[in-house]
C-alpha cells in the first residue's frame, strides 16, 4: 500500500509570502497529523484530525498557520504569511482509528517537506 | 506533561561496534514508546515500540530496547553496528492523546 505522502518536498519562498503544504494520508486512516522540526531543536507536534475534524490544534504556534482536511481525506497546511522562523521540516503522519490496542497508536510519516523562508 | 530527553545529539561508532542511544522521558501516565529513525532524504520509519506488553522490545534491523520504568529509560541498542545505520534516531513518547512528543534526536555516524 502507498505510504504518506507530501507535496513539495521542498519550497523556497520569501517572506510574507504564501505557502500551501499538503498531505496525502494511508488510505483509511481517520487520523492525520502535523509535526514541524525547526533547525536543531526538536520534533513538535502541531494538530491532529480525526477525519475532517481538528481534535487537538494545541501545537499550532501562531493564526498565521491554517489547516484543512475537508472530506477528510487529503490535508492542507497553508503558511500566511510566512516568516523567517517558519523555516524548517514539515512532518505528516497518520494513523488508524485511535482506540485501545497497539496498532492504532503507530503513526506512519510522511518524507516531509523543507520549508526555507528567506 | 511528558518530556523525553536524548543524551547525545551526535554518537560515532566503528562498524561491528555496538550501539547505544540513550532516552530519559517523563510521563504522568503509563507511557508508549518508541524509536524512530530518519535515514537521509527520507522520512521517519518506526524502528520499534513499546505498549506495556514485554519490557524488552525487539525491532527491525537488529534494534531492540528495553523499558525500565524505575529509570524512566527506554534506551535503544544493537549489537553490531553497519554502515547501514548511519541515521538520526528519535525516542518519542504517547501518553495522554494521541500526539506524540520527541526528543532531540541523536545523529549516528558509523565509522569504517
Amino acid at each position: 500500500e502507498a505510504g504518506v505522502t507530501q507535496f513539495p518536498s521542498h519550497s523556497v519562498i520569501e517572506k510574507g509570502q504564501t505557502v500551501t503544504l499538503r498531505c496525502d494520508p494511508i488510505s483509511g486512516h481517520d487520523n492525520l497529523y502535523w509535526y514541524r522540526r525547526v533547525m536543531g531543536k526538536e520534533i513538535k507536534f502541531l494538530l491532529h484530525f480525526v477525519k475532517e475534524s481538528k481534535q487537538d490544534e494545541s501545537g499550532m504556534p501562531n493564526n498565521r498557520f491554517l489547516a484543512e482536511r475537508t472530506g477528510g481525506t487529503y490535508s492542507t497546511l497553508k503558511v500566511q504569511p510566512a516568516e523567517l522562523e517558519d523555516s524548517g521540516v514539515y512532518f505528516c503522519a497518520s494513523s488508524q482509528v485511535a482506540g485501545w490496542g497497539a496498532s492504532s497508536y503507530e503513526q506512519y510519516f510522511g518524507p516531509g517537506t523543507r520549508l526555507t523562508v528567506t | 506533561a511528558q518530556s523525553v530527553t536524548q543524551l547525545g545529539s551526535h554518537v560515532s561508532v566503528s562498524e561491528g561496534a555496538l550501539v547505544l542511544l540513550r532516552c530519559n522521558y517523563s510521563s504522568s501516565v503509563p507511557p508508549y514508546l518508541f524509536w524512530y529513525v530518519q535515514y537521509p532524504n527520507q522520512g521517519l520509519q518506526l524502528l520499534l515500540k513499546y505498549t506495556s506488553a514485554a519490557t524488552l522490545v525487539k525491532g527491525i534491523n537488529g534494534f531492540e530496547a528495553e523499558f525500565k520504568k524505575s529509570e524512566t529509560s527506554f534506551h535503544l541498542t544493537k549489537p553490531s553496528a553497519h554502515m547501514s545505520d548511519a541515521a538520526e534516531y528519535f525516542c518519542a513518547v504517547k501518553a495522554a492523546g494521541n500526539k506524540l512528543t520527541f526528543g532531540g534526536g541523536t545523529r549516528v555516524l558509523v565509522k569504517p
